[in-house]
């Protein structure tokens, strides 16, 4: 079946304590994005992967950090995460050629971050 | 500032009407894609209209796209308590970065 999957689904973690949610994606898809999601102001894009190797900041990568070592695999890490992050996060991965415009995205299920 | 900006932000309706929802973006675009989001879950591809196209049909959902007055319309007829959820347009800037922008998306609600 195809998925973008997202772990965990729940986290509660406190202020400075280094995490990593992992994303997985078994469709062979070129590029990956990480959102978030708050009330009031919508998906907003943290990073973006167009292939392998290749990283790029969206609107808020402020306290986030990415990596794309494999191409099905697109890690989202919080050094020192702040309440501010408290947040609900999505996944997502595409197959676009040479814009992301030309395709569907695929969501992963979310993961419901809590920084105390 | 979002590309997307749907219109109503909340939309209450009885089983069985017509929902209309309105996208109006800003810069030129490409394509323009809608998407569903279940109350707390990943959000679901319906359409993708492209910008030389102005009407695109896909079971009970038909899209509008009119790039002269920057706006895209999702009308679902025969509504159903399981299209219950949010709508949210996105697109992408010509010019821009490889980025999907999404809107702050419709609430839909579907009364019984």
């Amino acid at each position: 079946e195809a998925q973008v999957t997202q772990n965990p689904r729940y986290l509660i973690t406190v202020t400075g304590k280094k995490l990593t949610v992992t994303c997985s994606q078994n469709m062979n898809h070129e590029y990956m994005s990480w959102y978030r999601q708050d009330p009031g102001l919508g998906l907003r894009q943290i990073y973006y992967s167009m292939n392998v190797e290749v990283t790029d900041k969206g609107d808020v990568p402020e306290g986030y950090k990415v990596s794309r070592k494999e191409k099905r695999n697109f890690p989202l890490i919080l050094e020192s995460p702040s309440p501010n992050q408290t947040s609900l996060y999505f996944c997502a991965s595409g197959h676009h050629g040479t814009s992301v415009s030309n395709g569907e995205l695929f969501f992963g299920e979310g993961s419901r971050l809590t920084v105390l | 500032s979002q590309q997307g900006e749907e219109d109503p932000q909340a939309l209450s309706i009885q089983e069985g009407e017509n929902a209309t929802m309105n996208c109006s973006y800003k810069t030129s675009i490409n394509n323009l894609q809608w998407y569903r989001q279940n109350s707390g879950r990943g959000l679901v591809h319906l359409i993708l209209i492209r910008s030389n196209e102005r009407e695109k049909h896909s079971g009970r959902l038909r899209v509008t796209l009119d790039t002269s007055k920057k706006s895209s319309s999702l009308l679902i007829t025969a509504s159903r308590a399981a299209d219950t959820a949010s709508y949210f347009c996105a697109t992408v800037v010509l010019q821009g970065a490889q980025k999907l922008v999404f809107g702050q998306g419709t609430r839909l609600t579907i009364n019984p």
